[in-house]
């Protein structure tokens, strides 16, 4: 597709709960990356695919948390054991290379609820 | 560590006048990119202006350049002629070269009319 698309775009879910959350990035990028941010902070980084393999995980705040790119081009961002605190928009990005001087380009984002 | 500063929680800017967001950075590299992006309501990110480390000249995209002050580790951006669709959220943000990139905590740009 022409841009990165992130699915669902909202998803709300009970404390406990296993949720799933897409990224489907441009064609061609190999570098995908995931990100969090909380209301009123800027974006966290979570993960980093180089093509399948996930290049640097040191986001990944526990182990409830875990991505895959099997393919090398969709990902899914898995949280187990879903918390209140993992209340927030997880962005997804991808480009050519990790230091692009282009840049990133972002999905707009899943809204995660935990109630 | 990295570290990425903002200072700025919000700025406003009269329509058609100029607006500086700093922003000042920390790492022990002599190789980094800085970026800076932008996040309207709608909250998607997106991308304006890149500066390496390297780079000679301070980088400029349309309206947008970018103050670089390596000394003092600095990378402002300043928006020229500010449009009332420059409300946003921005963003500076860091890379070593590495895989990730870190962000700063954002400042809120306010366009009056």
């Amino acid at each position: 597709g022409a841009g990165v698309s992130q699915t669902p775009s909202n998803k709300v879910t009970e404390k406990g709960k296993y949720v799933e959350l897409r990224c489907d990035p441009i064609s061609g990028h190999t570098a995908l990356y995931w990100y969090r941010q909380s209301l009123g902070q800027g974006p966290e980084f979570l993960i980093y695919f180089q093509g399948t393999g996930a290049a640097d995980d040191s986001g990944l705040p526990n182990d409830r948390f875990f991505a895959v790119r099997p393919e090398g081009s969709v990902s899914t961002l898995k949280i187990q054991r879903t918390e209140r605190g993992d209340s927030a928009v997880y962005l997804c990005a991808s480009s050519l290379a990790p230091d692009s001087r282009g840049g990133y380009t972002f999905g707009s984002g899943t809204r995660l609820t935990v109630v | 560590a990295q570290k990425i500063t903002q200072t700025q929680p919000g700025m406003f800017v009269q329509e058609k006048e100029a607006v500086t967001l700093d922003c000042t950075y920390d790492t022990s590299d002599q190789s980094y990119g800085l970026f800076w992006y932008k996040q309207p309501s709608s909250g998607e990110m997106i991308f304006l202006i890149y500066q390496g480390s390297y780079d000679e000249q301070n980088a400029t995209e349309g309206r947008y350049s970018l103050n670089f002050q390596k000394a003092r580790k600095s990378a402002n951006l300043v928006i020229s002629a500010s449009q009332l669709g420059d409300s946003a959220m921005y963003f500076c943000a860091l890379n070593t070269g590495g895989f990730k990139t870190i962000f700063g905590a954002g400042t809120r740009l306010f366009v009056k009319a």
